[in-house]
């Protein structure tokens, strides 16, 4: 059973707030990931990073921001959300080739 | 990253096999294929990998022919709990995976 683990799961705020969503993994696994979900549509990758000090931006542009200081930590940061960020954001974690570990998602309501 | 192209929607029966063909024409010599499973409201999870011929595990089937232009993924006796989005992926290596808009699969009593 893969170990990551994303805070909050559920989350309503205000436009103009600065909020994060955690993500953390206890497999020692050193490449991260950051993927938005609308209901019923694609996955799109948002950020990744190989190890930590090493982030990417992903296919989908996005105005939140990440940061990798600790191998098991890869937070997520909008500065300031708008109702456009509302979505499921879903983490994820890998060591081998092709299978990424997903945690639990955070679906995230911008107000 | 090699494009993939699966059939949107597919409906079976509890009991019957299910079977979920993804084109692949521009795979590279080094690229894997992935397939994951995707229940409302969680992340994917991962089902199968192969490189070629057949692959089997404790879940599901995993086809592909000498050319690794298509691969097709088997779901014996299905269940209502596979009723699920299915997506096939080209694994390059690169860490970047694209998931597609999958196959939805809906199984019914």
């Amino acid at each position: 059973e893969a170990d990551i683990y994303q805070t909050p799961r559920y989350l309503v705020i205000g436009t103009g707030k600065k909020i994060t969503l955690e993500c953390s993994q206890t497999m020692g696994h050193d490449k991260m990931y950051w993927y938005q979900q609308d209901p019923g549509m694609e996955l799109h990758l948002i950020h990744y990073s190989y190890g930590v000090n090493s982030t990417e931006k992903g296919d989908l542009s996005s105005e939140s921001t990440v940061s990798r200081i600790r191998t098991e930590h890869f937070p997520l940061t909008l500065e300031s959300a708008r109702p456009s960020h509302t979505s499921q954001y879903l983490c994820a974690s890998s060591e081998a080739l092709g299978e990424q570990f997903f945690g639990p998602g955070t679906r995230l309501t911008v107000l | 990253l090699a494009k993939t192209t699966q059939p949107i929607s597919m409906d079976s029966y509890e009991g019957q096999e299910v079977n979920i063909t993804c084109s692949h024409n521009n795979i590279a010599t080094n690229d894997y294929i992935t397939w994951y499973q995707q229940f409302p409201s969680q992340g994917p999870r991962f089902i199968i990998q192969g490189y070629k011929t057949k692959v089997t595990n404790e879940v599901a089937s995993l086809f592909i022919p000498a050319d690794r232009k298509s691969s097709t993924l088997s779901l014996p006796r299905v269940s209502l709990s596979d009723t699920a989005v299915y997506y096939c992926l080209v694994d390059s290596n690169d860490y970047k995976l694209s998931f597609g808009a999958g196959t939805t699969v809906t199984v019914r009593a």
